[in-house]
């Protein structure tokens, strides 16, 4: 299976920061990455698909960057809305996996 | 729009089958472009694919739960069902099925709302 590894595990930041997040894949997984965004109690929307381009719907603030096995999630002015947990997933080959997941909280 | 929803028993006894129904509405379930899947997630925890199908294709199943899980499609009444046999309490979890686009870097772009499913004696 491809690991996938996240970092950090949480952070505390303040509306209007920017945000990186990271996620690393255990082999090359070309640029088969998706990121998803999480509230509690709800199911996860993706937001970024193909490491980079953004779904339809999710505001322009996300981007994410990456190819190979080193990815980022950016939110490049922090809303009240984007505090939440974030996943990436690699769909390069089954089983489908993700990171453990990075928690956005208010500082 | 692309709706799913979940169904079935939130409570099982040890040793039972879980057996989930997902239901899709706002589009077709028999287009071989896509992929239907389940997820879990434990409590405070993260998400763990178990496992997909599509119409034309037969299921593929995570390594892990391979020996336990069984994926189907039934396109005429437009669901699909997932069943895991001789669960534990390792099995509590909230299960979510969600459709995969299999012509756009396989991105989970449609998710059921989810339901928790509690193993408990």
């Amino acid at each position: 299976d491809i690991q996938m590894t996240q970092s950090p595990s949480s952070l505390s930041a303040s509306v209007g920061d920017r945000v990186t997040i990271g996620c690393r894949a255990s082999q090359s997984i070309n640029s088969y990455l998706n990121w998803y965004q999480q509230k509690p109690g709800k199911a996860p929307n993706v937001l970024i698909y193909g490491a980079s381009s953004l779904q339809t719907g999710v505001p322009s603030r996300f981007s994410g960057s990456g190819s190979g096995t080193d990815f980022t999630l950016t939110i490049t002015s922090l809303q009240p809305e984007d505090f939440a947990t974030y996943y990436c997933q690699q769909s390069y080959t089954t089983p489908w996996t993700f990171g453990q997941g990075t928690k956005v909280e208010i500082k | 729009q692309m709706q799913l929803r979940e169904s079935g028993p939130g409570l099982l006894k040890p040793s039972e089958t879980l057996s989930l129904t997902c239901i899709v509405s706002g589009g077709s379930i028999s287009s071989g472009s896509y992929w239907w899947n389940w997820i879990r997630q434990p409590a405070g925890k993260g998400l763990e694919w178990i496992g997909r199908i599509s119409t034309s294709v037969s299921a593929s199943y995570n390594p892990s739960l391979k020996s336990r899980v069984t994926i189907s499609v039934d396109a005429s009444n437009k669901q699909f069902s997932l069943k895991l046999t001789s669960v534990t309490a390792a099995d509590t979890a909230v299960y979510y099925c969600a459709r995969e686009d299999g012509t756009s870097w396989n991105r989970l772009d449609s998710w059921g709302q989810g339901t928790l499913v509690t193993v408990s004696s």
